[in-house]
């Protein structure tokens, strides 16, 4: 079955900038989606379509794709950034079936 | 308010059956493309369902298939996930969520029903 890969743990200073990776065999043709989950609550989309940020998000939450592999940016991290992140793509076979990666818990202090 | 509210988890023994259901509100429901996604006690999220905005399409991650079925009633404004052979794996906190009408994003999300599988 298709897989997403992503880093368990990422961890920055207030102020730096945060990168998490998303990797899979689909990504060069399947768009990314990124979501932040804060302890106790349901998930956000920071991302969608690779690099699109919806209304309502901070600019310093960005999204990049290159071959294999997908990025969420947050530049400038703040403590409220504290979350877990997953990425989210579908698989190519074309059977419309969802897959998140396994999540990456950012720290920033 | 846009908004998607889940009910119908508890507490239920392995082998058993359950029914989930999920309302939408402040949007028209049938307008939308509808997923479960679940994630289990200290963990990530899991993909578990789709379906399309007719109920014309059904998919299923490999490991409910045959046991959970999705279904929809757009007079009612509701989803629904029929969950039978519950395992302790399905053991989870199960949203609701709905696909953006232009992308494949889920921008809206219910807030989660607890399936505790436990004998």
């Amino acid at each position: 079955s298709y897989e997403l890969t992503q880093p368990p743990s990422v961890s920055v200073s207030p102020g730096q900038t945060a990168r998490i990776t998303c990797s899979g065999d689909a990504l060069p043709r399947k768009d990314a989606y990124w979501y932040q989950q804060k302890s106790g609550q349901a998930p956000v989309l920071v991302i969608y379509e690779d690099r699109k940020r919806p209304s309502g998000i901070p600019e310093r939450f960005s999204g990049s794709s290159s071959g294999t592999m997908a990025t969420l940016t947050i530049s400038g991290a703040q403590v409220e950034d504290e979350a877990d992140y997953y990425c989210y793509s579908t698989d190519i076979s074309g059977n419309h079936r969802g897959v998140f990666g396994g999540g990456t818990t950012l720290t920033v202090l | 308010e846009v908004q998607l509210v889940e009910s119908g988890g508890g507490v239920v023994q392995p082998g058993g059956s359950l029914r989930l259901s999920c309302v939408g509100s402040g949007f028209t429901f049938d307008d939308y493309t509808m997923h479960w996604v679940r994630q289990a006690p200290g963990k990530g999220l899991e993909w578990v369902s789709r379906i399309n905005w007719d109920g014309g399409g059904t998919y299923y991650v490999d490991s409910v298939k045959g046991r959970f079925t999705i279904s929809r009633d757009n007079r009612k404004n509701s989803l629904y996930l029929q969950m039978k052979s519950l395992r302790t794996e399905d053991t989870a906190l199960y949203f609701c969520a709905r696909e953006s009408a232009t992308s494949e994003a889920f921008d809206i999300w219910g807030q989660g029903t607890m399936v505790t599988v436990s004998s």
